[in-house]
């Protein structure tokens, strides 16, 4: 059983579009994420909700929308997509808290590959 | 604000020979360290971590980092690499309490047979 799953796995899209990306996490979590990697591989922290509170929210354009039905899903919206939102995008979740073994640590899903032409 | 950093953008090993990555933070309170690996066209899975504790920790495949609070650093190390250690490997640091995760740019491994 896979713990983070995303679809769609691969998204190829033409400038303009709008499309989503939907994230399931099966692990109990309360927090979940969504990640860009970029062609050179960094990685950088878009959004973070917990109990479907958005809790972290970088600068991204105003074009992704992030929504959490309920704590096991979280999914991404994009408007107008841009050549520039080409990218693999990672959804994660974790256990919340200050204390415990996990907390703090994160599980990935497979990751989503968005390429704009 | 907190950052990470990784010194070595790409390694190249032989296999057998050991390895060393640093990785350096900057935040000063209280920190969880984490090494992450992502083999080609995979996702990130957990090498190690670090709470609290011993400063020296083990993961899987015979990684281990250890923590040096005085230099701020998590160095991750394997006294063997093995030519399935190709990968990219991420150090990240959260502060207690936070689970906003902050990742170094990555290092490529590349290891030849």
């Amino acid at each position: 059983d896979t713990a983070v799953s995303q679809t769609p796995k691969y998204l190829v899209t033409q400038m303009g579009n709008d499309k989503s990306i939907k994230c399931e996490q099966n692990l109990g979590h309360d927090t979940m994420y969504w990640y860009k990697q970029d062609s050179k591989k960094f990685l950088k922290i878009m959004f973070s909700y917990n109990n479907k509170e958005l809790i972290i929210n970088e600068t991204v354009p105003n074009r992704f929308s992030p929504k959490s039905p309920d704590k096991a899903h979280l999914n991404l919206h994009i408007n107008s997509l841009e050549l520039g939102d080409s990218a693999v995008y990672f959804c994660a979740s974790s256990k919340s808290g200050t204390g415990g073994p996990n907390t703090g640590e994160l599980f990935f899903g497979e990751g989503s590959r968005l390429t704009v032409l | 604000a907190q950052s990470v950093s990784q010194h070595n953008h790409h390694v190249i090993l032989s296999e057998a020979a050991s390895l060393e990555l640093g990785c350096n933070y900057s935040y000063g309170g209280t920190v969880n360290l984490f090494w992450y690996v992502q083999y080609p066209g995979q996702h990130l899975q957990l090498l190690l971590k670090y709470f609290s504790g011993d400063p020296l920790v083990k993961g899987i495949k015979g990684f281990e980092a250890e923590f040096i609070k005085s230099k701020f650093s998590f160095n991750l190390r394997k006294p063997s690499v093995q030519w399935s250690d190709t990968a990219e490997y991420f150090c990240a640091v959260t502060r207690g309490g936070y689970n906003k995760l902050i990742f170094g740019a990555g290092t490529r491994l590349a290891v030849h047979p």
